[in-house]
């Protein structure tokens, strides 16, 4: 399967740990961004990235959270000192280099589900 | 900024009916619109996309959408459910290379 790949797909952490959110972009894709997807809500725009650069972090909250996309491996995004207000299902998706403009597809994995007891 | 606002949180159809879903936009620049679908536990699948080249969209699954900028909707429909179009369903405006996302849909079908 050549898709956009997560992992975890279900993450429990306890209040005041770390959680640690892997994707894996489709082969060839050089674009990623994070959605957070709240109970009852649409998917919210967190952070856009490109390899070794973030170009867009508007939506992510301005503690706790960072994101990063290395040259070799998959895009992480952390939440340090998780709350329970963090508990939602976090997807990736990803775009092909050239693209990031309004028309293009983003192409979404599956998603992490966070639970924060 | 651009959004969208889907307009029913659930719909509920018998198989073999028509499924219509309904999304109207606000945009400030001529919009690019999407419809995605979300099985449970899965990721969002596209269905289609409006990008200015026809106002009548074909997606994948017996979908299509009708773009109409005199009424800012882009309604989402197939003439005949099938129990495997049970889902939640978005629709998506893009802003620069954000989405944004309306609330969803959840379409449940009826034997």
């Amino acid at each position: 399967n050549a898709g956009v790949m997560q992992n975890p797909r279900h993450l429990v952490r306890r209040r005041g740990q770390e959680a640690r959110l892997r994707c894996s972009p489709m082969k060839g894709h050089s674009h990623v961004y994070w959605y957070r997807q709240l109970p009852e809500e649409g998917l919210k725009f967190m952070v856009y990235l490109q390899k070794e650069n973030i170009i867009d972090e508007s939506g992510m909250p301005k503690e706790r959270f960072s994101a990063e996309f290395p040259k070799e491996g998959p895009s992480i995004l952390r939440i340090q000192q998780v709350v329970r207000g963090d508990s939602a299902a976090y997807f990736c998706a990803s775009s092909p280099p050239g693209t990031s403009g309004r028309q293009d597809t983003q192409y979404f994995g599956p998603g992490t589900r966070l639970t924060v007891l | 900024a651009q959004s969208v606002t889907q307009l029913g949180s659930h719909v509920s159809v018998s198989e073999g009916a028509l499924v219509l879903l309904r999304c109207n936009y606000s945009s400030s620049v001529p919009p690019y619109l999407f419809w995605y679908v979300q099985y449970p536990n899965q990721g969002l699948q596209l269905l289609l996309k409006y990008t200015s080249a026809a106002t009548l969209v074909k997606g994948i699954n017996g979908f299509e959408a009708e773009f109409k900028k005199s009424e800012t909707s882009f309604h989402l429909t197939k003439p005949s459910a099938h129990m495997s179009d049970a889902a939640e369903y978005f629709c998506a405006v893009s802003d620069d290379y954000k989405l944004s996302f309306g609330a969803g849909t959840t379409v449940t079908v009826r034997a």
